[in-house]
Parts: structure tokens; sequence; C-alpha cells
């Protein structure tokens, strides 16, 4: 099916542990976001990609690693896990080269670290 | 850190009446601003990319406007219908691809 898929949906982890998660679009969108959800915080921007192996800090990068080998995937790793990172994680993606244009999100992985 | 403010945080209102919150940011270095509708367990779908001072867009009963000068965007929903009930989030756009997205507002629309 055509879209943006997150995938697990929920994941639960324990402290120091490395996590990884997917995110895959079918557009072919050359940017593609990944955001915290929190409560109080709306969303905020961990990562972005402009283009397969081109990748930028967002407002909270601390923490996490993106990597993008090809332009459909997007993985984020949390390289040791803390409480602190217990969120839900949306991916995003949005075609063309600016801002002018609507980000399409994926369902969104809830990550709970004991 | 850059402040995006929405408000009210929430907003409950009977089927039928209009309602409309705010969106409010820096004024300075303004590139886009863009709602986006998120209902319970779903994913934010956008309703609006705007980028003109003056800009007012619409679509079926619901509008929004944009004063950058001023560093303010309204939404308003004409005739709440229960469908309308969702977390409405704006994301302010500074420069290019920096999105900053406020904590939304959140609207129950009773039948």
């Amino acid at each position: 099916d055509a879209g943006i898929t997150q995938s697990p949906r929920y994941k639960i982890t324990e402290t120091g542990r490395q996590v990884t998660l997917m995110c895959h679009q079918t557009w072919s969108h050359s940017y593609m976001f990944w955001y915290r959800q929190d409560l109080g915080h709306g969303l905020r921007l961990i990562y972005y990609s402009a283009a397969a192996d081109i990748t930028d800090k967002g407002e909270v990068p601390d923490g996490y690693v993106v990597s993008r080998s090809k332009t459909e995937n997007f993985p984020l790793t949390l390289e040791s896990a803390t409480r602190s990172q217990t969120s839900v994680y949306f991916c995003a993606s949005m075609s063309g080269r600016d801002s002018y244009n609507e980000q399409f999100f994926g369902p969104g992985t809830r990550l709970t670290v004991l | 850190i850059l402040n995006v403010e929405q408000s009210p945080q929430s907003l409950h209102v009977q089927e039928g009446d209009s309602t409309n919150f705010t969106c409010s940011f820096p004024s300075s270095n303004f590139y886009a601003l863009h709602w986006y509708r998120w209902e319970t367990a779903k994913s934010p779908e956008a309703l609006f990319v705007m980028t003109l001072n003056g800009d007012e867009k619409k679509k079926g009963q619901i509008s929004a406007t944009l004063n950058t000068k001023e560093g303010y965007s309204y939404l308003y929903i004409k005739g709440s219908q229960p469908e309308d009930s969702a977390t409405y989030l704006c994301a302010f756009i500074r420069g290019f691809n920096k999105f900053y997205f406020g904590s939304g507002t959140k609207l129950n629309v009773k039948p």
C-alpha cells in the first residue's frame, strides 16, 4: 500500500538498550522527519533528512541517531535508551524542496523505556 | 527556544456553534505556517499551508487567516460538527525546513 508506515507500533524496552524505530514511505518524497510528541510540548523535531545520505539536527537531537541510505527509509536509533525518551514518535515525509508543501505523517510508534 | 503558542488549549462547544482559535509565532524570519488536524488515534493531516501575509484559506466550513507582521494565525470553524472534534496543530516554519509545532488546541464538539 502506498503511504508512510512505521514499525514497530509499540515498543517496550529497558534503560540502556539500543532501539531502532523504522519509517518507510512509498512516495519517493525527498524530505523525511522524525518528531516526538510529549504532553505540553506538541511535536518536537528530532532530525530531518533532505535526501538520501543528507541529514540534519532538529530541535531535540540528543540521544538519537539517524541514517538514510535509501530515499524510502529513515530509521531512528536510540543508542542507549533513557526513561526521558519514553514518548510517541512520528515520522513524516514531504515532497518538494521547500516548506510550502504539507507533511504526511505515519501512524506513530509508542515507545516506553523502563 | 522558539515559542509557538496555541490558545486555548482546549475548547468544548455544542454542535452548530462556530469557534476559532489562535496560533501565535515570532514575527521575524517567517517562512510558512501549516495547520494540521489530528484526530485521536490517528496521524496529523494537513489542513492549510499559508505563506503570505494576509493569506486566507478555506476548506469546507474551516478557514484560516494569517498575519505575519504581528505573528498570528486564526483558524475558524463555522457550525461545528461532532466530526470536527480533534486537536488542531499549527506549525511555524522559520527558514528551510525548520518546523516548530505548537502544542495544539483540542476541540470537543458535543452533539
